[in-house]
């Protein structure tokens, strides 16, 4: 299995640009979320989905948009880029529902906005 | 909502000494507390969790210790390696399939 992987790894956007973070994962987890990795501040949750066809907003939701059509793939679209969305975003997926089981992470896209 | 803070920010120690890493959260719900593990350029690994209804838990040199009364848990490291050197995350979630994060300490082995 490949795991959790995530493309790009490294991406340089400028303000106002859009693009989508793809995420996919082969375990056939039900629950999937992104994360925004920045200095100092941990991990803080974007968005998440605990099966095809449902999302759900986390604890930093805005300017992002998800979607969740497979179980497999779970897309993170920037809709317009700023420079306050420069960060490490991480995908992850867990086998059950959410928060009470081990969290595979993909490896991550470096993100800068200019 | 649930608030996660962790102490220290930094923690260096000298190898084969014990290192402790402690959080406090602020939601009696949550009921889910698991620990990972970054290195540099890599993404979290989960070292060890508990839950709720268990106040220990061990694994080799790591252990966590959870105080439901007093609304937080520590993590332990024994005997600490060159390898161990790496910043270290809890985090606390419940039913709602949210986990809050720390905000993580950089732990350094000494030589």
């Amino acid at each position: 299995n490949a795991g959790v992987t995530q493309t790009p790894k490294f991406q340089v956007l400028k303000t106002g640009q859009s693009m989508t973070l793809q995420c996919a994962q082969d375990m056939n987890h039900e629950y999937m979320s992104w994360y925004r990795q920045d200095p100092g501040m941990g991990l803080r949750l974007i968005h998440y989905s605990v099966g095809a066809g449902i999302t759900d907003q986390g604890e930093v939701p805005n300017g992002y948009n998800v979607s969740r059509s497979t179980t497999e793939d779970f897309p993170l679209r920037l809709l317009s880029a700023a420079p306050s969305q420069t960060s490490v975003y991480f995908c992850a997926s867990s086998p059950n529902l959410g928060s009470g089981s081990e969290a595979f992470f993909g490896q991550g896209t470096r993100l800068t906005v200019v | 909502g649930e608030n996660v803070e962790q102490h220290p920010s930094t923690l260096s120690v000298q190898e084969g000494d014990s290192a402790v890493i402690k959080c406090t959260y602020s939601d009696s719900a949550s009921n889910y507390f698991p620990w990972y593990k970054q290195e540099l350029g890599k993404r979290p690994q989960l070292i060890i969790d508990i839950r709720s209804n268990v106040g220990e838990k061990k694994d080799q040199r790591i252990a966590v210790t959870l105080n439901k009364t007093a609304k937080h848990f520590s993590l332990h490291i024994t005997e600490t390696q060159p390898e161990d050197s790496a910043v270290y995350f809890c985090a606390a979630g419940d039913s709602n399939y949210q986990l809050i994060w720390g905000a993580g300490t950089k732990l350094i082995i000494k030589p």
